[in-house]
């Protein structure tokens, strides 16, 4: 069946290191992927997202390409802050034209801790 | 207040209670949905709604009854509460059926069934 696997955390890192949290899917037809981030005590919001094959999506710093040859959608931001510090979630979508339903599967979840 | 809203933050319950959890969306969007967070499991989902009076099981349905007689407003019910269903409860809703757009999460509930 359709699935994310998420590496697991926790990831512990120092202000201003590198991050990479490696995401793949598996999925009969062509999704949409998605990270969402979940800080503390609320509830998730949308990082970001891309739609199709080699698309990038980007948003406050955080960065992820769509590999549909590896099936993979890593999320990378070149400096942490403190306040990244959250669990980072990836998801997939399915779209209803390609067979799918509009229902998110998402992966296990990866917790940063970023440290000053 | 606009958006999608929880009720309640927080629930305590016994074993073999019945418990609902409320979800209501200002926005009028079409599909609302039902995930239960479980640490390494991550989100899973319970129930979806497309419309009013239009539901369907998720993954995990077993236990969970949900209805929608307006767009608006999606309950999640516990017929008879078990240890295994204390979990985070998110409720979220996405503007129409297309695969790539955004949904938007309530803040949750956290239920404790003791």
């Amino acid at each position: 069946g359709d699935s994310v696997t998420q590496m697991e955390g926790p990831v512990t890192l120092s202000e201003e290191a590198c991050l990479t949290i490696n995401c793949t899917y598996t999925a009969t037809g062509y999704p949409s992927l998605f990270w969402y981030v979940q800080y503390p005590g609320e509830g998730l919001q949308l990082l970001l997202k891309a739609t199709k094959a080699d698309d990038k999506g980007s948003n406050k710093g955080f960065e992820a390409t769509y590999r549909k040859e590896t099936t993979s959608f890593h999320l990378e931001k070149g400096s942490v802050q403190v306040s990244d510090s959250a669990v980072y979630f990836c998801a997939l979508n399915l779209t209803p034209f390609s067979g799918g339903y509009n229902k998110l599967i998402f992966g296990a979840g990866t917790r940063l801790a970023v440290h000053p | 207040d606009a958006g999608i809203t929880q009720s309640p933050r927080y629930k305590i319950t016994e074993t073999g209670r019945q418990v609902t959890l409320m979800c209501h969306q200002t926005w009028s969007h079409s599909y609302m949905f039902w995930y239960r967070q479980d640490l390494g499991h991550g989100l899973r989902l319970i129930y979806y709604s497309a419309a009013a009076d239009i539901t369907d099981k998720g993954e995990v349905p077993d236990g969970y009854v949900v209805s929608r007689s307006k767009t608006e407003n999606f309950p999640l019910t516990l017929e008879s509460a078990t240890r295994s269903q204390t979990s985070v409860y998110f409720c979220a809703s996405s503007v129409r059926d297309r695969g790539d757009t955004e949904a938007f999460f309530g803040q949750g509930t956290r239920l404790t069934v003791v």
